[in-house]
Order: C-alpha cells, then sequence, then structure tokens
C-alpha cells in the first residue's frame, strides 16, 4: 500500500519562503507523475503543480506560476515544493500527491500559514 | 478552466438507506486518450482526501462495494447503497482530464 509522508510547512511572514517535502514508500515512485494540492477551510482542494517521472514535464497553476518550484529525487523517493515570495492567500493545507490526474495516494497534509 | 458542480452540497441519509451525489463538469471529460479522468474521494474531518473511485467507476482497493460510480461525459454519479456510519464526511468529485485539475465545491454527508 503506496504511503506519502510529508514535511516542512510552518509559519511565514508575506514574501517569505518555505519548502515542502514529500517522501514515498510501498510502490514505485520513478512510475509515476507527482503533484501538489492545497485546500483552505470548506473548499475542496485546489491543484498547484505536478511533475513527471523525469522531471521533464512540469506544470503549475497560474497562482503560483514564477514563485513556486517543483522538483524531485528519484534515487530518495522524495519531491519538493519550493515556495517564494509567499502571499497571505498562500495560507492553506497543502498535500503531496501521486498521479495528478487520479490522486491515488494522498500525505498526511503540511499547514502553511502566511501572516505578518 | 473547468468548472465542477456537485448536488446536493449537504445529504442527511438514515442508516440503511441510499444515497446519491452528483457531478457536472462545464467541459466534457474524455480525454484524447480515450478515457475520462472524473475520480470520487472522501474527506472526513482532520484527513487527507482519500480516493474511492477513479476513472468514472473503478472502485479503488479496500473501498467497499457498496459505493459505485457510474456516468459519462459531463455527468456523473456516485452512490452509496446502504449508508453506514461511517460513510459520513464529505464527498468530492475531480476532474484529471483538463489542466489545471479541479475539484467540485464538496458534498457533506451526515447521519439524519
Amino acid at each position: 500500500q503506496g504511503l506519502l509522508m510529508q514535511s516542512g510547512g510552518g509559519l511565514v511572514e508575506p514574501g517569505g519562503s518555505l519548502r515542502l517535502s514529500c517522501t514515498a514508500s510501498g510502490f514505485t515512485f520513478t512510475d509515476h507523475y507527482m503533484s501538489w494540492f492545497r485546500q483552505t477551510p470548506g473548499k475542496g482542494p485546489e491543484f498547484i503543480s505536478y511533475i513527471s517521472q523525469s522531471g521533464s514535464d512540469i506544470l503549475y497553476a497560474d497562482s503560483v506560476t514564477g514563485r513556486f518550484t517543483i522538483s524531485r529525487d528519484n534515487a530518495k523517493n522524495s519531491f519538493h515544493l519550493q515556495m517564494n515570495t509567499l502571499k497571505i492567500e498562500d495560507t492553506a493545507v497543502y498535500y503531496c500527491a501521486s498521479e495528478p490526474r487520479t490522486g491515488g495516494h494522498w500525505g498526511q497534509g503540511s499547514l502553511v500559514t502566511v501572516s505578518s | 478552466d473547468v468548472v465542477m458542480t456537485q448536488s446536493p452540497l449537504s445529504l442527511s441519509v438514515t442508516l440503511g438507506q441510499p444515497a446519491s451525489i452528483s457531478c457536472r463538469s462545464s467541459h466534457s471529460l474524455v480525454y484524447v486518450t480515450g478515457h475520462t479522468y472524473l475520480n470520487w474521494f472522501l474527506q472526513r474531518p482532520g484527513q487527507s482526501p482519500r480516493r474511492l473511485i477513479y476513472q468514472v467507476s473503478n472502485r479503488d482497493s479496500g473501498v467497499p462495494d457498496r459505493f459505485s460510480g457510474s456516468g459519462s461525459g459531463t455527468d456523473f454519479t456516485l452512490q452509496i447503497h446502504r449508508v453506514e456510519a461511517e460513510d459520513v464526511g464529505t464527498y468530492y468529485c475531480m476532474q484529471g482530464t483538463h489542466s489545471p485539475f479541479s475539484f467540485g465545491p464538496g458534498t457533506k454527508v451526515d447521519i439524519k
């Protein structure tokens, strides 16, 4: 059974940076696209970004393009979301997930709070 | 962008009775490959979303057979054939055909 374990998150001031990480186990990481979603209270999750198996295919939501960077380290079964120039509206619980088109496995979530 | 709508937005069900949730998309969800990337998730309070159904009607491993998905094109349905207490939570449909991928607003299910 696949498992995704997240780390990172926390409180940051507007304009600051944070890095989220996600480590996979229980499935063949290198066979899968991986993705990030976020969710604010009372709303459905919002797609943020995905990355292909080799890292050659990357997509970002318009809301984070130019500020967030997704990357992966296949040797460590992990992938990351570098978040720069954070805004108050980026405050959310962030989830990593496998297979962005179907959302097979999800991490436990990381709370990111952007506030002064 | 594809807009997903769900109805009803809340549902109160008697234990053992059936429940049905409708999901509609603003664009056809048939991908160029012929696959239809319409998925259903359950999110319990304080937990991550858990996928129940993928590509319209495929039940995930460990998901009870009282859950079933159907539909095509732009209209989809999740049915719970006999609601149990553990089924409470918020159900989301999600489309993975057109980027950016998107979720519906959710249907909150509780026990009457």
